[in-house]
């Protein structure tokens, strides 16, 4: 199946700091990729949709000053939470969307904590 | 968007054969079912996707009856490894944002 990586894994940070995380598409173009975050016991929430070339679209509530996302290429797309508070403290996962299967290939998540 | 209800959780014994069923009444002509899997501190993994009827891969199988209301996600002789969390999803012909549900915590018992 179509493989899709995130990185880093796992970030800890201090507060005010800015963290970038990195999403790849290994063996399939992707025009478009997802960005969500998913708190303890709950389920994933759609943040932003990434599309290469363009600005991304953010879900209502969500702050595109605080979550920066670039997709240069069609293979990587980028988030970056600028001036992270622990409330940032989440985890974060992406995927991308592979036409060919019409359907989405998520990434293994990266958990970033803010001290 | 179809809004998707599902049972928040569902125990079952070893080898035995899981059934997950997914409610989606608002479901529009063009949209299709997809579930995924998670497992904690995981990213979710695709299981099976269909439009209509019977779909079956080599881990699961996805009935769909004829008003497409619902839909059910089969899993045949689960085992311990299988204890994870199920979402069910109703997929837009266009745009292919994902909404995730609560999702059914599934726990497999020795």
């Amino acid at each position: 199946g179509a493989v899709v990586s995130q990185h880093p894994s796992r970030v800890i940070c201090k507060s005010g700091t800015s963290v970038k995380i990195e999403c790849r598409s290994l063996d399939f173009q992707a025009t478009t990729m997802f960005w969500y975050r998913q708190f303890p016991k709950k389920s994933l929430m759609l943040m932003a949709t990434s599309n290469e070339g363009s600005k991304a679209t953010y879900e209502q509530g969500v702050e595109k000053d605080k979550f920066l996302i670039n997709h240069a290429s069609l293979t990587l797309s980028t988030l970056t939470v600028t001036s992270a508070h622990p409330e940032d403290s989440s985890f974060y996962i992406c995927s991308a969307l592979s036409e060919e299967a019409d359907t989405q290939y998520f990434g293994p998540g990266t958990r970033l904590t803010v001290l | 968007l179809a809004k998707t209800t599902q049972p928040i959780s569902m125990d079952s014994y070893e080898g035995q054969e899981v059934n997950i069923t997914c409610s989606h009444n608002n479901i529009a002509t063009n949209d299709y079912i997809t579930w995924y899997q998670q497992f904690p501190s995981q990213g979710p993994r695709f299981i099976i996707q269909g439009y209509k009827t019977k779909v079956t891969n080599e881990v699961a199988s996805l009935f769909i009856p004829a008003d497409r209301k619902s839909s059910t996600l089969s899993l045949p002789r689960v085992s311990l490894s299988d204890t994870a969390v199920y979402y069910c999803l109703v997929v837009p012909s266009t745009g292919n944002q994902f909404y995730f549900g609560t999702g059914t915590s599934l726990t497999v018992i020795p």
